[in-house]
């Protein structure tokens, strides 16, 4: 099974600012199958970024996604205050769908 | 519009066993397969399993493997988990998300609203 890292595991920031948020997975992941999802409290996951950099429908450009192999990351330019939430890496290897254990972005 | 929407909360006792069920619409479930996900209060994101595009058969996480059973009703695109011999570590939010294969880009592209299952002992 493919163990999915994410750190940091809470990360502060003002709204403005950018944020970095890495995913690292135990082996080498296909870029085809990395995706990034966001979730808010009492909300279900919401699809942010698939195939590791593209876009999910309504997704504003402020986000994205690059890496390959074991290291990937979210970006998010200039963090706007509806962002603060918590994000989760997804990867699909081994006939097995894993997800990181998240990162917190909260309001510094 | 796609939309999931998940049956109601479940209360069950140690060793029972309760069935989920998603009701799909805006897509076929021939186009595209449901997958399980599961949320302690609290904690992060668990797969359980569901139908996978690569190997043409139903996976599931080594974790509930032998206790839980995935089905599809492609004629009323309802979706059904069934997870027996409950524990307390069951207790969690169980969420439905429909599966794109990799030629549409592999991803989890719409989520049900999730269903509270309690286990007591």
């Amino acid at each position: 099974e493919i163990v999915l890292t994410q750190s940091p595991g809470t990360l502060s920031l003002s709204p403005g600012e950018r944020a970095t948020l890495s995913c690292r997975t135990s082996q080498s992941v296909s870029r085809s199958y990395l995706g990034w999802y966001q979730q808010k409290p009492g909300q279900a996951p919401r699809l942010l970024m698939y195939s590791t950099y593209t876009r999910a429908t309504g997704i504003p450009d402020r986000f994205s996604g690059s890496g390959s192999g074991t290291d990937f990351i979210l970006t998010i330019d200039r963090v706007e205050p509806e962002d603060f939430a918590v994000y989760y890496c997804q990867a699909y290897g081994n006939s097995r769908n894993t997800f990181g254990q998240g990162t917190k972005l909260e309001i510094k | 519009q796609v939309q999931l929407v998940q049956s109601g909360a479940e209360v069950k006792k140690s060793g029972a066993s309760v069935k989920v069920s998603c009701k799909v619409s805006g897509y076929s479930l021939i186009e595209v397969s449901v997958h399980w996900v599961r949320q302690v209060p609290g904690k992060g994101l668990e797969w359980l399993g569901g139908f996978d595009p690569e190997e043409g058969e139903t996976m599931y996480a080594q974790e509930v493997q032998g206790r839980v059973t995935m089905t599809e009703d492609t004629t009323s695109g309802t979706a059904y988990m069934e997870l027996s011999s409950l524990r307390s570590e069951d207790t969690a939010l169980y969420y439905c998300a429909t599966l794109r294969d990799l030629l549409s880009g592999y991803r989890f592209d719409y989520w049900g609203q999730g269903t509270l299952v309690t286990v007591s002992s």
